[in-house]
């Protein structure tokens, strides 16, 4: 397994503000994801970010509006830009190694919402 | 405020009993599935998963049931206890595809 943590919790935000979010995992992984999840629904995928290289985005969401770091193998963040109150949401990441049938781990969220 | 979601299929169990909780999935090339918990306020928990080779995996409690013939995937939980009281999820995925596809999800309430 892995443990993984995030920050912040959970944050309250203006219309138009950025806020970034941290995920540090205990251990080396290769594959990091990171979902949003409406209260009371599914998780949607937003983008996969792997060491090395260019996130990959699902379709509706775009780097200029979630830009995603990943400096190393043990941290990523997601920044939500421009916000509003259409994106709160939880934000959770979670974590992979590439290995097949391999589960996701994941962390506690951060509970954002945007006023 | 927070805007309202869907409401999410319930199931209500009288502790002790056992729960069976069913996931339709929609790929026919999906050959992993798990099934996650999600408690309030935490993210989702890894229970159990099941590879296309098989169609019963057992654990602590839990057992997966993987019927490929009508892409159904059930999770029983025998002598259900309040802690087992959460969201729970399936997810699907195909091959070398590393996303996953996820269900609507399940609340569980067990009743003392």
């Amino acid at each position: 397994s892995a443990v993984i943590s995030q920050k912040p919790s959970r944050d309250i935000c203006q219309r138009g503000t950025s806020l970034t979010i941290q995920c540090q995992v205990d251990s080396q992984v290769t594959m990091m994801f990171w979902y949003r999840q409406q209260p009371g629904q599914s998780l949607t995928l937003i983008a996969t970010a792997n060491q090395g290289s260019e996130a990959t985005y699902e379709s509706g969401f775009v780097i200029d509006k979630f830009p995603i770091s990943r400096p190393n193998l043990t941290f990523s963040t997601l920044t939500v830009s421009n916000m509003s109150p259409e994106d709160s949401s939880i934000y959770l990441c979670s974590v992979e190694r590439e290995v097949s049938y391999n589960e996701q781990f994941f962390g506690p969220g951060t509970r954002l919402t945007v006023l | 405020g927070e805007s309202v979601g869907l409401h999410l299929p319930t199931l209500s169990v009288q502790e002790g009993d056992n729960s069976i909780i069913n996931c339709a999935y929609s790929n026919s090339a999906s050959d992993y599935f798990i099934w996650y918990k999600q408690e309030s306020g935490k993210g989702p928990q890894f229970i159990i998963d099941i590879r296309s080779n098989m169609d019963k995996r057992q654990g602590q409690r839990v057992t997966v049931l993987l019927n490929k013939t009508v892409k159904h995937l059930s999770l029983q939980i025998a002598a259900t206890q309040p802690g087992d009281s959460a969201v729970y999820f399936c997810a699907e995925r195909a091959g070398n595809n590393r996303k996953l596809i996820w269900g609507l999800g399940t609340s569980l309430a067990v009743n003392p």
